[in-house]
C-alpha cells in the first residue's frame, strides 16, 4: 500500500543537528512532492518546507531558512530533514507528507507516522 | 500571514450533527482542506488523515457522513449521525500563496462524543 515511513525518535542537546529520513513505498515516487510539517506538544501544525523528488527543487518557509535542509535519494526512495542549531523550541513531532494526487490546490493525503525530536540539555 | 480560526472544542451527542467552523478572511474564495488527528496515549501527534479536501471532496475510504462547505469567511467540516469513533482533533488547512507561510493550518477543534 501507499506509504511514508519515518525514522526513529531522536534526542538532541540544544545547539545540535538532527536529520530525520522519510521512505516512500507503494506508488512512483518522483511523482509527488513532499512536504515536512511539525506539530510541537499540544500545538497545531507548521509547515517547514518541500521537495520535489524529480528535480531536487525545495522551498523553505522563511522560519527556517538557513536551518533546514531537505533533501532526497531517488535509488532508495527516500527524502531526509536536517534542522541544525536545535533549541527546545524545536521540540515536537516531525512529519512528511505527500502532496496530494486527486488535487492541484496542496493538500495531503498520505503522512508518515511522525518523528519525535526532542531538543533537551 | 493569513490566519484560519477554529473553536477549540465542539461537543455533540451520538447520532447527532457535529459542524467545525474554519474561519477566514474571504476564505470562500480559497480551498480548504480538512484532517482528522486522533488522540493515542501511547505516544504524541498520531498521523493526520484527510477526510475532506477542495472545499467538500471524500477521499476514498472517508465515510458519506463526512461532508464539507466553504463560503464567504467561513468553511464548514460537517459530520452527521457521529459516532464514537469520530472522536478526534480536526484542523482545516489552506494554500495562499501571498501569505508566509504559504500552507497555513487551523489550531484545530477538538470533537468530543458525549
Amino acid at each position: 500500500q501507499v506509504q511514508l515511513v519515518q525514522s526513529g525518535a531522536e534526542v538532541r542537546r540544544p545547539g545540535a543537528s538532527v536529520k530525520v529520513s522519510c521512505k516512500a513505498s507503494g506508488y512512483s515516487f518522483i511523482d509527488s512532492y513532499i512536504y515536512w510539517i511539525r506539530q510541537a506538544p499540544g500545538q497545531g501544525f507548521e509547515w517547514m518546507g518541500w521537495i520535489n523528488p524529480n528535480a531536487g527543487g525545495t522551498k523553505y518557509a522563511h522560519k527556517f531558512e538557513g536551518r533546514v535542509t531537505l533533501t532526497r535519494d531517488t535509488s532508495i526512495s527516500a527524502v531526509y530533514l536536517e534542522l541544525t542549531r536545535l533549541t527546545s523550541d524545536d521540540t515536537a513531532m516531525y512529519f512528511c507528507a505527500r502532496e496530494a494526487v486527486k488535487t492541484t490546490n496542496y493538500a495531503f493525503d498520505i503522512w508518515g507516522q511522525g518523528t519525535m525530536v526532542t531538543v533537551s540539555s | 500571514s493569513y490566519v484560519l480560526t477554529q473553536p477549540p472544542s465542539v461537543s455533540v451527542a451520538p447520532g447527532q450533527t457535529a459542524r467545525i467552523p474554519c474561519g477566514g478572511e474571504n476564505i470562500g474564495m480559497k480551498t480548504v482542506h480538512w484532517y482528522q488527528q486522533k488522540p493515542d496515549q501511547a505516544k504524541p501527534g498520531q498521523a493526520p488523515v484527510l477526510v475532506m479536501y477542495d472545499d467538500s471532496d471524500r477521499p476514498s475510504g472517508i465515510p458519506e457522513r463526512f461532508s464539507g462547505s466553504n463560503s464567504g469567511n467561513t468553511a464548514t467540516l460537517t459530520i452527521s449521525r457521529v459516532e464514537v469513533g469520530d472522536e478526534a482533533d480536526y484542523y482545516c488547512q489552506v494554500w495562499d500563496s501571498s501569505s508566509e507561510p504559504s500552507y497555513v493550518f487551523g489550531s484545530g477543534t477538538k470533537v468530543t462524543v458525549l
